[in-house]
């Protein structure tokens, strides 16, 4: 089992529509991460959260960690064909210092 | 500016044999790590070193061995490759170990093990 759930695995949407990728879990964390990989590439932090209830945004991006920093989101607002990608979540738990990954979420965009 | 540098990029090998993918970095990194990313599983944490001379175990050391003599350095050796070890491993490294530090990955290694 792993330490953060991400959901949904899969998500295939058209142009212009919104999404939310979520991760959860069962631990509390110092801090939650995004990130973002593309075919062939290696991982790119978008952002890093770290105090509860706080919210950041990137451009369309918004990204949310809950109060209780067991759990994130990430909302893409009028997503575009280059929003396409592996997000995956990750963080820090607060009884460690290994960074722990969730399993992604893919995400379509479709023109 | 390099960054993490990976090599080889793609290798594939037979059974039992072993090799060595190497990993450099040019900014002075204290913290450098190894994972494996595997369809549906994320990436998962095989070795890592907070530091020139120190290394520790990750998720899933078995079958890994890793060495850092230098702070740019860090290869992972897979000792004697089984199909199981067939992945995408990459490299990575931060200032410091833990929480909100950025981390900067590598551009991955295709490791095919028949």
């Amino acid at each position: 089992t792993q330490l953060l759930e991400q959901s949904p695995q899969f998500l295939s949407i058209q142009e212009g529509e919104n999404l939310t990728v979520y991760c959860n879990s069962s631990s509390v964390f110092s801090s939650l991460q995004w990130y973002r990989q593309e075919p062939g590439e290696g991982p790119v932090l978008l952002v890093t959260v770290v105090t509860g209830g706080e919210v950041k945004k990137l451009k369309r991006l918004t990204f949310q960690f809950g109060d209780a920093r067991k759990d994130s989101s990430l909302h893409i607002t009028a997503a575009q064909p280059g929003d396409t990608g592996l997000y995956l979540c990750a963080g820090v738990p607060s009884n460690d210092y290994k960074l722990s990954f969730g399993a992604g979420t893919t995400v379509t965009v479709r023109a | 500016n390099a960054g993490v540098t990976q090599t080889p990029k793609f290798q594939v090998l037979k059974t039992g044999q072993s090799m060595t993918l190497q990993c450099a970095q040019d900014m002075n990194h204290e913290y450098m790590s190894w994972y494996r990313q595997d369809p549906g599983m994320g990436l998962r944490l095989i070795h890592y070193s907070v530091g020139a001379g120190i290394t520790d175990q990750g998720e899933v050391p078995n079958g890994y061995n890793v060495s850092r003599s230098t702070t740019e350095d860090f290869p992972l050796r897979l000792l004697s490759a089984a199909p199981s070890q067939t992945s995408v491993y990459f490299c990575a490294s931060s200032y410091v170990r833990g929480a909100g530090n950025t981390i900067y990955f590598g551009e991955g290694s295709w490791l095919t093990v028949v």
